[in-house]
């Protein structure tokens, strides 16, 4: 069974302080790994698509990497603006659903 | 282009009662899917769809119907509502093309509280 686990379930930083946000995963053919962020009462809103082990995307302050196993997403000196929900996904390519873990929420004190 | 629209914003229902959510894209999308998401457990796919005509259980389906006769809508049926199923509902698309995986757009979601 197809199994996505994120962590910390929350971490609060001060502006400025870099860190990372873990995806573990589980599933019997990746498609793709997916990264989001989520803002209160909003839907999810896409950020990066991950295809294999050693593929990195950046996007601003932001950067995902991927191995067989897990992904990270590297916060790099963030802002308040950065405060969300991060949620990251896997699709089967047996046969193409998509799971969610439950997400990293982030808070970026000024 | 509207992007995923989804009706009603807001809905209170009490136990037994059925509903439709509704849910519709205007980009041609082949791949539609419906997820819940609840305070602490994250997004939740309920059915998903990869094109008119098919569908197929998700996660936690029981208790939900779904049906996909046109690509634009993917219509979420409640036959008897309960508590347990008091969320947000959130539905998303996307296209599909082989050995990709293409970004889900999301609609902006559905309150469904179930008294």
């Amino acid at each position: 069974e197809d199994q996505v686990t994120q962590s910390p379930e929350a971490l609060r930083l001060q502006e400025g302080e870099s860190s990372s946000l873990n995806c573990s995963y589980t599933v019997s053919g990746l498609r793709g790994l997916f990264w989001y962020r989520q803002d209160p009462g909003k839907g999810p809103e896409f950020l990066f698509t991950l295809y294999s082990a050693g593929e990195e995307k950046e996007k601003e302050r932001l950067k995902a990497t991927l191995t067989k196993k897990e992904s990270f997403l590297h916060i790099t000196a963030p802002k308040p603006e950065d405060s969300a929900t991060y949620l990251c996904a896997v699709q089967d390519i047996r046969d193409d659903k998509i799971i969610f873990g439950k997400g990293t929420r982030l808070h970026i004190l000024p | 282009n509207a992007g995923v629209t989804q009706t009603p914003k807001f809905q209170v229902l009490k136990t037994g009662q059925s509903m439709t959510l509704q849910c519709a894209q205007d980009m041609n999308h082949e791949y539609m899917s419906w997820y819940r998401q609840d305070p602490g457990m994250g997004l939740r796919l309920i059915h998903y769809s990869v094109g008119a005509g098919i569908t197929d259980q998700g996660e936690v389906p029981n208790g939900y119907n779904v049906s996909r006769s046109t690509t634009e809508d993917f219509p979420l049926r409640l036959l008897s509502a309960a508590p347990s199923q008091t969320s947000v509902y959130f539905c998303a698309s996307s296209y599909s093309q082989d050995r990709l995986a293409p970004e889900q757009f999301f609609g902006p979601g559905t309150r469904l509280t179930v008294l």
